[in-house]
């Protein structure tokens, strides 16, 4: 089976530029997370999609950050315009859950800093 | 508000000590609570819990949860150097209409030969 997919693996780029990371779950996971780690900290969930729908994206800065998941499967978040505290690993996870309790599997991520 | 909390925050050991780390949390309706590795970026899955007092295993790997206390443990026996790696503990729970995981900031684990 293969594992979560996330693209690119590194990504610099200067304060105020944009940025996308793109990621595709496993085969068949109904629910796809991106989350926000920044360097000695857990994991922070920014937005949960179940299929094609946002189920939460409380912790979402919202006026720089976006994301969709067209078609239920592939996903992309966008940071618009990049700040400094930005910097962080961007985590992609996906699940089979539907309604069953299931485990994360999380893809190899994305490095970004923000010069 | 949910939280989970993970002790101690660092640990070094030599190789061949038994190490225990510990998780606790709050978290509303609880319905599991994993464990997992991260060595480079990517955590890797170790065990999901979701009942008392049963123990996980894998190699020389365990855990056990209590869910009375509110908390688990995750032990390594005869430590090696490829078990340096940050140590993840999640807690899956129901908030705002849906299951959510929280996160707790990990335990750094270095194994020195």
């Amino acid at each position: 089976e293969a594992g979560v997919a996330q693209s690119p693996r590194y990504k610099i780029i200067e304060k105020r530029q944009s940025v996308a990371f793109w990621c595709n779950p496993i085969s068949g996971h109904a629910t796809l997370y991106w989350y926000q780690q920044i360097l000695g900290q857990g994991p922070k969930l920014l937005i949960q999609f179940q299929n094609n729908g946002v189920v939460d994206d409380s912790q979402l800065p919202k006026d720089r950050f976006s994301a969709e998941r067209l078609k239920g499967v592939d996903s992309t978040l966008k940071i618009q315009p990049a700040k400094l505290e930005d910097s962080a690993v961007y985590l992609c996870a996906s699940s089979s859950k539907t309604g069953a309790v299931s485990p994360l599997h999380f893809g190899n991520g994305t490095r970004l800093t923000v010069t | 508000e949910d939280k989970v909390v993970q002790s101690p925050l660092s640990l070094v050991v030599h190789e061949g000590d038994t190490v225990t780390l510990n998780c606790s949390y709050e978290v509303t309706n609880f319905r599991s609570l994993l464990w997992y590795k991260q060595e480079k970026k990517a955590p890797t899955f170790l065990f999901m819990l979701t009942s008392s007092g049963i123990e996980k295993k894998s190699g020389r790997l365990s855990s056990i949860l209590d869910k009375k206390e509110l908390f688990s443990i995750l032990n390594i026996t005869a430590t090696q150097t490829g078990d340096s790696a940050i140590y993840l503990c999640a807690v899956e729970g129901w908030a705002s209409g849906t299951y959510k995981y929280i996160f707790g900031t990990g335990t750094r684990l270095k194994v020195l030969a």
